[in-house]
């Protein structure tokens, strides 16, 4: 079985300010973690993603995330934020060891950034 | 390159009515992922389909099902529709299994 937890279902934060959307997961084997966002009546776009090698990964916009294999855990982070980031973020995990590409996601966390 | 297509954008149903959506995917792209949204259940796994057959099925009931065609376009169908399967179904396809999936914008059922 596979899970995700986002603690926080909303995170504030002022513009020009650094974000953390937290993630944590938990898989049988070996994961593949992804972040996604979604805005209004949308579906979800993909912003990056951990297959393997570095534990610091670099996507979309500006956001970053780091691999923690030991804390279970895969933040979201971009070091200064931007209004137009506000939206709902989405972690998910793909057990590596298991075929096909079914996805389970945590809850979503809300990110507003106020100017 | 084309997206994720999804049709239609919205549909209103009757309950006890059945439904099915369609989803295109990404030219190449061999997965195709069903899930499903809520306020209440977040996004939860319906089903995938690779190559014309299911690979994996999330915990729903028979109502449920899918179909995907040989030029990898999947469908899902929705029988005897209840008030709690309205929601927005969302499609996602792959290329690889180690590669991200891209979602189509969805389909917005409300079941009346």
């Amino acid at each position: 079985a596979q899970s995700v937890a986002q603690p926080e279902d909303q995170v504030n934060v002022a513009e020009g300010n650094p974000l953390t959307v937290k993630c944590t997961y938990s898989v049988s084997g070996n994961p593949y973690l992804f972040w996604y966002v979604q805005y209004p009546n949308r579906g979800l776009q993909f912003l990056l993603k951990y297959i393997t090698g570095d534990n610091l990964v670099k996507g979309s916009y500006g956001f970053e995330a780091e691999f923690n294999k030991s804390q279970t855990s895969f933040h979201l982070k971009k070091p200064s934020a931007l209004v137009s980031d506000s939206a709902l973020y989405f972690c998910a995990v793909r057990d590596r060891d298991n075929a096909g590409n079914m996805l389970t996601f945590g809850g979503g966390t809300r990110l507003m950034v106020k100017p | 390159k084309a997206g994720v297509t999804q049709t239609p954008r919205y549909l209103i149903k009757t309950r006890g009515q059945q439904v099915t959506l369609s989803c295109s995917p990404i030219s190449g792209h061999r997965s195709v992922s069903w899930y499903q949204q809520t306020p209440g259940q977040g996004l939860q796994f319906l089903f995938e389909y690779f190559s014309e057959t299911q690979r994996n099925k999330g915990n729903f009931p028979g109502r449920f099902s899918g179909r995907q065609f040989s030029n990898s376009r999947s469908e899902m169908n929705v029988s005897t529709l209840e008030l709690g399967d309205s929601a927005l179904y969302l499609c996602a396809s792959s290329l690889w299994e180690n590669t991200e999936a891209f979602f189509g914008q969805g389909t917005r059922l409300t079941v009346v």
